[in-house]
């Protein structure tokens, strides 16, 4: 149980497109939905914090405008990086929790490689 | 001083070895604590997860939580070449209903090779 899926797992785009990544909770509901952006032999960099119907919360230095987050319901949450420029190309990774006694256990979805020519 | 704080390594040992990753924190308002494990290029998966001091076992993985002194660590027995990876040591302040959301601290990940 708790399975996440990402969809797109590899992307290679030109600078200046915009690129939509999926990210849905196969087997549960998800109270809350994150994303995280890994650079490499780095930990991972919480980017954003969703839940369903509302707005995301961003974290400090995180561009809204650059990163829109749209989640659809709770199974379904999308991040379209736009206008990506080379300095996005990044391992995005996408988490989904769900209540577990007291506090929420996050499961990661298996990651979405963006490569930005 | 970061909220974590986690040995990088890398960390080599051989087929075998009792494997000790270690992490403390310095907020006590963290309450809940977990062990990932990530293989490189893919996301991370939930080893451990526990919310009291004390130990905590599955199989060949313990878990020990000192609140005390505000370190968490992970010990693997018998390791195995298969337990190379990227280990991630999370914490989570307690749940407060609608006005917390879960979110995660990270350590910054102590990279294992386990050699045959």
């Amino acid at each position: 149980g708790a399975v996440v899926s990402q969809h797109p797992s590899r992307v290679i785009c030109k600078s200046g497109t915009s690129v939509k990544i999926e990210c849905r909770s196969l087997d549960f509901q998800a109270t809350t939905m994150f994303w995280y952006r890994q650079f490499p032999k780095q930990s991972l960099m919480l980017m954003a914090t969703s839940n369903e119907g509302s707005k995301a919360t961003y974290e400090q230095g995180v561009e809204k405008d650059k990163f829109l987050i749209n989640h659809a319901s709770l199974t379904l949450s999308t991040l379209t990086v736009t206008s990506a420029h080379p300095e996005d190309s990044s391992f995005y990774i996408c988490s989904a929790s769900t209540r577990r006694g007291r506090s929420d256990t996050q499961y990661f979805g298996p990651g979405t490689r963006l490569t930005v020519l | 001083q970061k909220e974590v704080e986690q040995d990088p390594g890398p960390l080599s040992v051989p087929e075998g070895a009792i494997v000790s990753l270690n992490c403390t924190y310095s907020n006590s308002a963290f309450q809940y604590f977990m062990w990932y494990r990530q293989y490189s290029r893919k996301g991370p998966e939930l080893l451990m997860y526990t919310y009291s001091s004390g130990n905590k076992e599955d199989g060949r993985f313990t878990a020990q939580v000192d609140k005390s002194s505000k370190y968490i660590s992970l010990f693997i027995r018998d390791s195995q070449p298969s337990d190379s990876a990227t280990y991630l040591c999370a914490v989570q302040s307690s749940f407060a209903g609608g006005t917390s959301y879960g979110k995660l601290t990270f350590g910054q990940g102590t990279i294992l090779t386990v050699h045959p």
